[in-house]
């Protein structure tokens, strides 16, 4: 399968726990994005990496989160000291920053099948 | 970016025709306007995108008055594995980086 994948799929955790995700893109994007999504809610973007550069980060993402990508291969998000508002589904997704020449999307993303975080 | 509004829900039978209106009265000179499906427990897919007119694809066809403040996807002859979510996305083409905005989107419900 080459498409995007997410590690681990779901996540039970206590309040107060730290926890880490793991996304693998499509090989060859270079761009890589982190998505948050509660339900009934359409995804929020958190952050976006360019290679292993962070380039922006949203004011959803508190100094409790942070996300790396060290090698612009894979990437970690980690939530410190996890809270019950911090449950939902963390989604991730890759693009090729390339403009479209096949009738696609310009700059189309291609979402993993998330991390379902829950909190207790 | 420009705000999107769609129905909250629509229902259909399998076989019908199903059409998304996505009100865009903001949509700016550069803006494209996308369309994702996001099935239950997965990750939001692309559809299509389009610009003005008509584009069409394998799945779904995208129609864009001239005005451009409004647009339409179209679902031909809906089965059930066409229940999702469909979300309209609006945003800039020279935008590279592309950080999507969604809003709530549509609740489809394919019914036998």
């Amino acid at each position: 399968d080459t498409g995007v994948s997410q590690d681990p799929r779901h996540k039970i955790t206590k309040r107060g726990q730290n926890v880490t995700f793991r996304c693998d893109p499509i090989s060859e994007h270079n761009r890589l994005y982190w998505y948050r999504q509660t339900l009934g809610q359409g995804p929020e973007f958190l952050t976006y990496f360019q290679n292993e550069a962070q380039l922006e980060k949203s004011r959803l993402l508190s100094d409790r989160f942070s996300a790396e990508r060290p090698k612009g291969s894979f990437s970690t998000l980690e939530i410190q000291r996890t809270e019950q508002g911090d449950s939902a589904m963390y989604l991730c997704a890759s693009s090729s920053g390339q403009g479209s020449t096949s009738g696609r999307a310009n700059n189309e993303q291609f979402f993993g099948p998330g991390t379902r975080l829950t909190v207790l | 970016l420009a705000k999107t509004t769609q129905p909250i829900s629509m229902d259909s039978y399998e076989g019908q025709e199903v059409n998304i209106t996505c009100s865009h009265n903001n949509i700016a000179t550069n803006d494209y306007i996308t369309w994702y499906q996001q099935f239950p427990s997965q990750g939001p897919r692309f559809i299509i995108q389009g610009y003005k007119t008509k584009v069409t694809n394998e799945v779904a066809s995208l129609f864009i008055p001239a005005d451009r403040k409004s647009s339409t996807l179209s679902l031909p002859r809906v089965s059930l594995s066409d229940t999702a979510v469909y979300y309209c996305l609006v945003g800039d083409k020279a935008d590279s980086w592309g950080k999507l905005q969604f809003g709530a989107g549509t609740q489809v419900v394919v019914t036998p």
